[in-house]
């Protein structure tokens, strides 16, 4: 079945790394994305990762896959207090004809000054 | 730069009422998506169109929930009549094909709906 679970909250001070985890069920997963979403607004596409790829890197983004543990994980470098927000994370698959995304509940990244 | 826009941002209405939300979406782009988002969890899809055709529609309540999109362009999702349990947000996204390797959906501000 389709399942995506992540944890709850994240703190961290600013300046630090953050690392945002993501476990999915779906074996046939295609594609992996990260979501920002900023209070009362709608969501953000951060980053996504195809799933013949181990690693993808953009600026202050690191996406790591881990296709055997179906883990996926999101590291910020330098962490802002901009960063925060809630971020989701979300498949979807080739079994799927329509693009469906399938959601976490997402992680809600607190930034300390 | 193009946004996704909804309206309204805010409604209360009270249980067994009839409410009713407007999306449209970023131009020229085909394939637009309603989902709930219930306070803590993530989105999830009600219905998806291509163009003015549903091409997803599994997860919505049939029996209470509608959804149009007659010229292919804006949307509107009704809940006629609207439950204590369908109070969450009401998000519209758009994206420009229905399958892309990068099938960016865009996200609009979303409707906070509040059932009393």
């Amino acid at each position: 079945g389709e399942d995506v679970e992540q944890s709850l909250f994240l703190s961290v001070r600013e300046g630090d790394s953050s690392v945002i985890n993501c476990t999915y069920t779906d074996s046939s997963s295609t594609y992996l994305y990260w979501y920002k979403q900023e209070p009362g607004a709608g969501l953000q596409l951060l980053t996504y990762i195809f799933s013949n790829m181990d690693m993808k890197q953009d600026q202050r983004l690191t996406v790591l896959l881990n296709k055997k543990d179906k883990h996926l994980s999101l590291r910020i470098a330098d962490t802002q207090t901009g960063d925060s927000a809630i971020y989701f994370c979300a498949e979807t698959h080739s079994s799927s004809n329509t693009g469906k995304l399938i959601f976490g509940q997402g992680t809600t990244l607190q930034v300390k000054p | 730069e193009a946004e996704v826009a909804q309206s309204p941002r805010y409604k209360i209405t009270e249980k067994s009422q009839a409410v009713a939300f407007w999306c449209d979406p970023i131009s020229g782009h085909a394939t637009l998506y309603w989902y709930r988002q219930i306070l803590g969890q993530g989105p999830e899809l009600l219905v998806q169109f291509q163009d003015e055709s549903v091409v997803d529609d599994s997860q919505l309540p049939k029996d209470r929930f509608s959804a149009e999109r007659l010229k292919g362009v804006d949307s509107t999702l009704k809940i006629q009549p609207a439950e204590l349990g369908d109070s969450a947000m009401y998000l519209c996204a758009s994206s420009l094909v229905l399958l892309a390797a990068d099938n960016e959906q865009f996200f609009g501000p979303g409707t906070r709906l509040t059932v009393l």
